[in-house]
């Protein structure tokens, strides 16, 4: 089982609905979750952190953590063509006052039709 | 303020033939993290430094790998002899851990094809 999981995809959505995007990890001590967004032959780059289970909203982002179900989901609304790119999933052993190794999924790329 | 920085952004080099990989991090970032991506294997930690000081090297492939990190603005990663299955993209990356917690930046990424 890897460490952490995601549907590589592509998952495919019109323009202006909302996208959802999964991630489950098997380290049930893990306590930091992010997303990262990697567009083709780019380095990844951070939309957002959560590190309490329940939602997190920034902008059209919303996180949600449920570490019971050992489950974080990505939901992009109102979904825009320049949002398609792939969605890491990473997961930290540490919390908020500490850094330590971030362990990536493999992706899901995105793809928002016009 | 200037990014993570990394050298070269690609290179194309022979079997067998040593490379060096050259890493900048964001000035007063006390982290530093070297991951690999492919197709195959997604984004793989390698080995990351805590004040200069290696932390965990557990990804590190195997002994042609090796990873240094001299002062707080440098760090190289190693490989020799290289191979085909090296090639990949090689990211460097830098967190402020008393700050920001797990949030790492990546730099731009060095493209190695071993022929």
């Amino acid at each position: 089982q890897k460490e952490v999981e995601q549907n590589s995809g592509p998952l495919s959505v019109p323009e202006g609905a909302i996208a959802s995007l999964n991630c489950t990890y098997s380290d049930r001590g893990s306590q930091s979750f992010f997303w990262y967004r990697q567009y083709s032959g780019k380095s990844p780059e951070l939309i957002m952190f959560i590190y309490s289970n329940g939602d997190k909203e920034d902008g059209r982002f919303t996180a949600q953590l449920n570490k019971a179900s050992q489950y974080v989901s990505l939901l992009i609304r109102d979904s825009q063509p320049s949002d398609s790119a792939t969605y890491l999933c990473a997961v930290g052993r540490y919390g908020s006052s500490n850094t330590g190794k971030l362990i990536f999924g493999q992706g899901t790329t995105l793809q928002v039709k016009p | 303020d200037a990014g993570v920085i990394q050298s070269p952004r690609h290179e194309v080099t022979e079997m067998g033939q040593e490379v060096t990989l050259r890493c900048k991090p964001i000035s007063g970032h006390d982290y530093l993290f070297w991951y690999r991506q492919t197709m195959m294997r997604g984004l793989e930690l390698l080995i990351y430094f805590n004040n200069n000081v290696p932390i965990d090297d557990s990804g590190m492939p195997e002994d042609r790998f090796s990873a240094k990190m001299p002062n707080a603005s440098f760090s190289t990663l190693k490989i020799q002899p290289s191979e085909p299955r090296d090639s990949a993209v090689y990211f460097c990356a830098s967190s402020l851990g008393s700050s920001s917690g797990n949030t790492i930046y990546f730099g731009e990424g060095s493209w190695l094809t071993v022929v």
